[in-house]
């Protein structure tokens, strides 16, 4: 474990339904991110967070929503989703100094059918 | 807008022996970090090594040390005596540097990745 940490490991969800993803960090870290990895493309930002205030949404699809109530724990809430969503989706952390790069949880394996 | 490239999606290596990944990046920034993270089967997402772009010397971590070079902008990643448990995806990555500032300088922008399988 890094430090990082994201439930469920794994989850399968129609197309109707709704669900959420949680990360969590205990690190003192300041900053949380969402990733989506997709099989053979790049990791794709999708959203960042800094003292729970979003900065930055990379134009993701309103079917995903954040949301950070705390500098510790961060939500991704899913809703009718699409089947070319089915990916992994990382979360990670950074403390104040970036330049250590990110610290990732273990990811959570997500399948819509 | 900076890119990653890793031109090698799959490399094989024999237990004990050295093996090269390559990365090249498209900037225009003069100060940024560049990484290398490993992904096993587990998927946790691991450091593996950091090079800061204002330093000349090549950045080494036990059996993994870089091959920065700034000029031809290519940060390639040296494995020695390569382990089984070296089997996992490497991904390059690149972040501008500088503080958090309510920008966009905290992004990391990663790679394709290469798919290494250390085998026995």
């Amino acid at each position: 474990e890094t430090g990082v940490t994201q439930t469920p490991r794994h989850l399968v969800m129609g197309m109707t339904n709704k669900k959420s993803l949680k990360c969590e960090q205990h690190l003192g870290h300041n900053a949380m991110y969402w990733y989506k990895q997709s099989a053979k493309k790049p990791l794709e930002l999708m959203f960042v967070y800094s003292l729970e205030e979003r900065v930055e949404n990379n134009s993701v699809p309103s079917r995903f929503s954040p949301e950070c109530p705390n500098s510790s724990h961060l939500f991704l809430h899913l809703h009718t989703l699409q089947p070319e969503d089915s990916a992994l989706y990382l979360c990670a952390s950074t403390p104040r100094e970036m330049s250590y790069g990110y610290t990732f949880g273990s990811g959570t394996r997500l399948t819509v059918v | 807008a900076q890119t990653v490239t890793q031109s090698q999606p799959e490399m094989s290596v024999q237990e004990a022996e050295t093996v090269t990944l390559s990365c090249t990046y498209d900037t225009s920034e003069n100060n940024y970090y560049l990484f290398w993270y490993k992904q096993p089967p587990s998927r946790q997402m691991i450091l593996v090594i950091r090079q800061e772009a204002y330093k000349q010397q090549n950045a080494t971590e036990n059996r993994f040390s870089v091959n920065f070079q700034k000029a031809a902008k290519s940060f390639s990643l040296k494995i020695s005596d390569s382990q089984l448990g070296d089997t996992a995806m490497y991904f390059c990555a690149f972040m501008k540097h500088g503080w958090y500032s309510g920008g966009s300088n905290y992004k990391l922008t990663f790679g394709k990745g290469t798919l290494l399988t250390v085998n026995p």
